[in-house]
């Protein structure tokens, strides 16, 4: 089946430094490939995605490159700040069709603290 | 616009009790799903609607949890005879056509439910 797996965290930093959080899948097809967030004290919701291999997803200064031959989906940011301190899941939904298309397949989540 | 909502945000129950949790999609958002997250499991997937019907309940973890959906709209996910283990917060997410894979799900704040 699909599986989502994240690098261990949590991850602190200091203001501006750069940020990678890895993300690795599993999964038959091709399947769509998401960051959500998740701040302190709010509801998920989408960073960024990516649709098919090569395509890169970016938002709020985040990106990230759909990279089909390594089956990876890892986050970069080049200057974090403070306000970036959340949770990040990075997800997969099947292309595959059938009843369990759109169902999101999550990573464990990683916690990242950016300090002043 | 009027995101997704949960009610209640917050439950507490007694080992063996039956809850009911309840979920607003968006206006006019067809897919609805139900997550789970948990420390020990992560975020999971519980089921999933595509208007009134639920093509996939393969998430729901047994026989005690059930889901149904009215009017293409609000949905009650309710889990019988609690255990401690449902402990966790239980996620809506609507999208706004059929279950797509690259569509973006729209994800509620979240009840936390404790069973004591």
């Amino acid at each position: 089946g699909n599986s989502v797996t994240q690098m261990e965290g949590p991850v602190t930093l200091s203001e501006e430094a750069f940020l990678t959080i890895n993300c690795t899948y599993t999964a038959t097809g091709y399947p769509s490939l998401f960051w959500y967030v998740q701040y302190p004290g709010e509801g998920l919701q989408l960073l960024l995605k990516a649709t098919k291999a090569d395509d890169k997803g970016s938002n709020k200064g985040f990106e990230a490159t759909y990279r089909k031959e390594t089956t990876s989906f890892h986050l970069e940011k080049g200057s974090v700040q403070v306000s970036d301190s959340a949770v990040y899941f990075c997800a997969l939904s099947s292309s595959a069709g059938g009843t369990s298309y759109g169902k999101l397949t999550f990573g464990q989540g990683t916690i990242l603290t950016v300090h002043p | 616009g009027a995101g997704v909502s949960q009610s209640p945000s917050n439950k507490v129950t007694e080992k063996g009790k039956d809850v009911e949790l309840r979920c607003d999609p968006i206006s006019g958002h067809t897919a609805l799903y139900w997550y789970r997250q948990s420390l020990g499991q992560g975020l999971e997937f519980l089921i999933y609607f595509q208007g009134n019907s639920a093509p996939d309940k393969s998430g729901l973890p047994s026989d005690r949890f059930s889901a149904e959906r009215t009017g293409g709209s609000v949905s009650t996910l309710t889990i019988q005879r609690t255990q401690q283990e449902d402990s966790a917060v239980y996620l809506c997410a609507s999208s706004p056509t059929g279950g797509g894979g690259a569509n973006e799900q729209y994800f509620g704040p979240g009840t936390r439910l404790t069973v004591t």
